[in-house]
C-alpha cells in the first residue's frame, strides 16, 4: 500500500528537549495532517494543514506545510513524558477535494525519559 | 458530543470465518472512512462512505466490504477470514463541511485471526 516517508523511525530523548520530525512524498497534497496515537487507541488529530507555506501551532506543537506541497514538518518543544506515542504524518492528496482518503506515513515513534 | 465509537473493542476469529465491525460517527458527520493498521503495512486505507454510497475504495480485495445506514453509522464486513487480516481497524468520521475536512478516529476493534 502506499506511504509516506516518514523520519526519523524512532526517537529516544530527555525530558525538555526539542523534538523535529519530518514527512515527504513524491506527489503533491493539498492537506497534511499530524496524528498521534498511543498503544491500543487511534490516531488522535494534532494539527491540520490546508495551505502551502502555512505554519500553524498547538501549544508545543508546531507544522508547517511544505511550500513544495511535498512534505510537511512537525516540532514539539520542551517534551514531556506524556508526549510518549507514535506520531503520524497524512496527507489528502484528491484535488478534487471529493475524498477524506488519507495516506499515512510510517510513524515516529517517541520515547521521553525523565 | 461524544467520538467516534467502534464496537466490538476485540474479536477472535479463526480462518474461513467471517466478521462485522461497526462503527457510530460523531453526531453530524456524514463521511465513514475505514482504515486497516497493522505492524508491516502501517494505516492503510480501506473505504469510504457518504450518505450511504461509497466514495471511495483503497486496493484490498472483495472480502473486505462495508455499508453505511441513514443515520450515518457503518459496518464493515470480512468474508473467509485470512490470517493476514489480523490487525487493528480504524474507523474515522468527518463532517465534511469543507475541504480537505479532518478526520476523527475512534479507538478501533483489534481483530486476531488463528
Amino acid at each position: 500500500g502506499q506511504q509516506l516517508n516518514q523520519s526519523p523511525q524512532s526517537m529516544f530523548i530527555q525530558e525538555g528537549e526539542d523534538v523535529s520530525m519530518n514527512c515527504t512524498s513524491s506527489s503533491i497534497f493539498n492537506t497534511w495532517l499530524w496524528y498521534k496515537q498511543d498503544p491500543g487507541e487511534g490516531p488522535v488529530l494534532l494539527i491540520a494543514l490546508y495551505k502551502a507555506g502555512e505554519l500553524t501551532s498547538n501549544g508545543r506543537l508546531t507544522a508547517q506545510f511544505g511550500i513544495t506541497r511535498k512534505d510537511s514538518f512537525l516540532n514539539i518543544s520542551a517534551s514531556i513524558p506524556s508526549d510518549v506515542g507514535i506520531y503520524f504524518c497524512a496527507g489528502q492528496a484528491d484535488l478534487s477535494y471529493n475524498t477524506d482518503k488519507l495516506i499515512f506515513g510510517t510513524g515516529t515513534r517517541l520515547q521521553v525519559f525523565p | 458530543k461524544a467520538g467516534v465509537t467502534q464496537t466490538p473493542r476485540y474479536l477472535i476469529k479463526t480462518r474461513g470465518q467471517q466478521v462485522t465491525l461497526s462503527c457510530s460517527p460523531i453526531s453530524g458527520h456524514r463521511s465513514v472512512s475505514w482504515y486497516q493498521q497493522t505492524p508491516g503495512q502501517g494505516l492503510q486505507f480501506l473505504f469510504e462512505y457518504f450518505s450511504e454510497t461509497q466514495r471511495n475504495k483503497g486496493n484490498f480485495p472483495g472480502r473486505f466490504s462495508g455499508r453505511q445506514f441513514s443515520n450515518s453509522r457503518s459496518e464493515m464486513n470480512v468474508s473467509t477470514l485470512e490470517l493476514g487480516d489480523s490487525a487493528l481497524y480504524l474507523c474515522a468520521s468527518s463532517p465534511r463541511t469543507r475541504m480537505g475536512e479532518k478526520l476523527f478516529f475512534g479507538s478501533g476493534t483489534q481483530l486476531s485471526v488463528l
